[in-house]
């Protein structure tokens, strides 16, 4: 069965510096890949998704970067987090059907 | 106005009671219907998948689709505490591989 790894879980970060979370699917190949972010109160903002190695796009222009160094590893990067990064940080995948698969997710403070 | 919109709550239920959750959306390219559980500081968990009019069930769970009124509904029966969550719509175009979320509805219920 397909297993998604998100880490760290919990993460607390000074405004300006640098930010790596990683992502890892298990059980699957050529998966796409999602990274979202969740305010509080607000619903799942779509910030990357990636359909195959090398290939990202982005959905919102903002201070995060995202790679995809391997089939089955997505990164969510920031050269210098701001305050407004903070937030519940989603990994998803889905495959050849629509359904999208969630992480554990990651819980960014930036203080 | 909002793709897709989704009452906030929160909703309070003794056990027991039918729920009943709901999501409206304004796009008729809308093809492909989700409906995602999110217990507090954990990653969305996919519930009911649908493409089409009409009701499937799942356990105490039915998901409806009304396309022509651009309207769905998760019903769940003989509600239990442990389904205290916010529950999450999430729907899809014909093509493509992203979803537009609700905002969740945030469901409690009560012994």
């Amino acid at each position: 069965s397909q297993t998604i790894h998100q880490w760290p879980a919990t993460l607390v970060q000074p405004v300006g510096s640098p930010l790596s979370l990683e992502c890892t699917v298990e059980g699957t190949s050529n998966p796409n890949l999602y990274w979202y972010r969740q305010a509080a109160g607000r619903g799942l903002q779509l910030l990357f998704y990636s359909v195959g190695i090398g290939q990202i796009s982005s959905e919102v222009p903002q201070n995060l970067s995202a790679s995809r160094p391997q089939d089955r590893q997505f990164i969510l990067s920031s050269k210098k987090l701001l305050l407004s990064d903070s937030g519940f940080y989603l990994c998803a995948w889905s495959g050849d059907y629509n359904e999208q698969f969630f992480g554990p997710g990651t819980r960014l403070t930036v203080l | 106005q909002k793709e897709v919109e989704q009452d906030p709550g929160p909703l309070s239920v003794p056990e027991g009671a039918i729920v009943s959750l709901n999501c409206t959306y304004s796009n008729s390219a809308f093809q492909y219907f989700m409906w995602y559980r999110q217990y507090s500081r954990k990653g969305p968990e996919l519930l009911m998948y649908t493409y089409s009019s009409g009701n499937k069930e799942d356990g105490r769970f039915t998901a409806q689709v009304d396309k022509s009124s651009k309207y769905i509904s998760l019903f769940i029966r003989d509600s239990q505490p442990s389904d205290s969550a916010t529950y999450l719509c999430a729907i899809r175009p014909g093509g493509g591989n992203k979803l537009t979320f609700g905002t969740g509805t945030q469901l409690k219920v009560e012994l």
